[in-house]
């Protein structure tokens, strides 16, 4: 069974740093772009984030380039994110997906079950 | 303001069809057949309903189809189950430099 566990969240002052993880199992990792999408209390779902197999390509929303770093350790079947620099507009619920195949993040299949990140003083 | 738009709430009755629209221009759901759906239930992560405009993932109910019109695809959901009851949202990839795929704004389905 596919299966993506994210770890990391937590409560950061503004300004602050967090590194969220999404362990993943039940199929080769290496084999798939990553990506992460969030979701916002109460609001619908951004994407923010993906990556490619092999971690060569990455890719951001305008909202968080710049501050948010998408990374990933394939022989730990570890995929990350490294959050600067935090807003409270990054206050979200953030899930991590697993990508259609090795580069394309068309459609996401499946979902962790998240982990929430509050970003508040 | 979303990037797709789809109507906030729909509803129908047990046993109903209803449908849920997804509107974008030429660079996202116009352009290309990425559009997929997702399921949301209260507190839960989405699950994917619908891939590539119409392909439904193993293990989702033939009541679930997907179609694309021009800039506009929609899901459909026959035979209305209490179980069905969630927020639905859809997604297109962009061929926008950023973001690399974009959501609708999600529709809250209500069975009656």
């Amino acid at each position: 069974e596919v299966q993506l566990l994210e770890s990391g969240g937590g409560l950061v002052q503004p300004g602050g740093s967090l590194r969220l993880s999404c362990s993943a199992s039940g199929f080769t990792f290496s084999s798939y772009a990553m990506t992460w999408v969030r979701q916002a209390p109460g609001k619908g779902l951004e994407w923010v984030s993906g990556i490619s197999h092999s971690g060569g390509s990455t890719y951001y929303a305008d909202s968080v380039k710049g501050r948010l770093t998408i990374s990933r350790d394939n022989p730990k079947n570890t995929l990350y994110l490294q959050m600067n620099s935090l807003r409270a507009e990054d206050t979200a619920v953030y899930y991590c997906a697993k990508g259609r195949d090795a580069y394309n993040l068309y459609w996401f299949d499946p979902w962790g079950q998240g982990t929430l990140v509050t970003v508040s003083s | 303001q979303s990037a797709l738009t789809q109507p906030a709430s729909v509803s129908g009755s047990p046993g109903q069809s209803i449908t849920i629209s997804c509107t974008g221009t030429s660079s996202d759901v116009g352009g290309y057949n990425y559009v997929s759906w997702y399921q949301q239930h209260p507190g839960k992560a989405p699950k994917l309903m619908i891939y590539e405009v119409s392909n439904r993932p193993l293990g989702v109910s033939n009541r679930f189809s997907g179609s694309k019109s021009g800039k506009t695809a929609s899901l459909t959901i026959s035979g209305l189950q209490a179980e069905d009851e969630a927020d639905y949202y859809c997604s297109s990839y962009t061929s926008s430099n950023t973001p690399h795929v974009v959501f609708g704004g999600g529709t809250k389905l209500t069975v009656l």
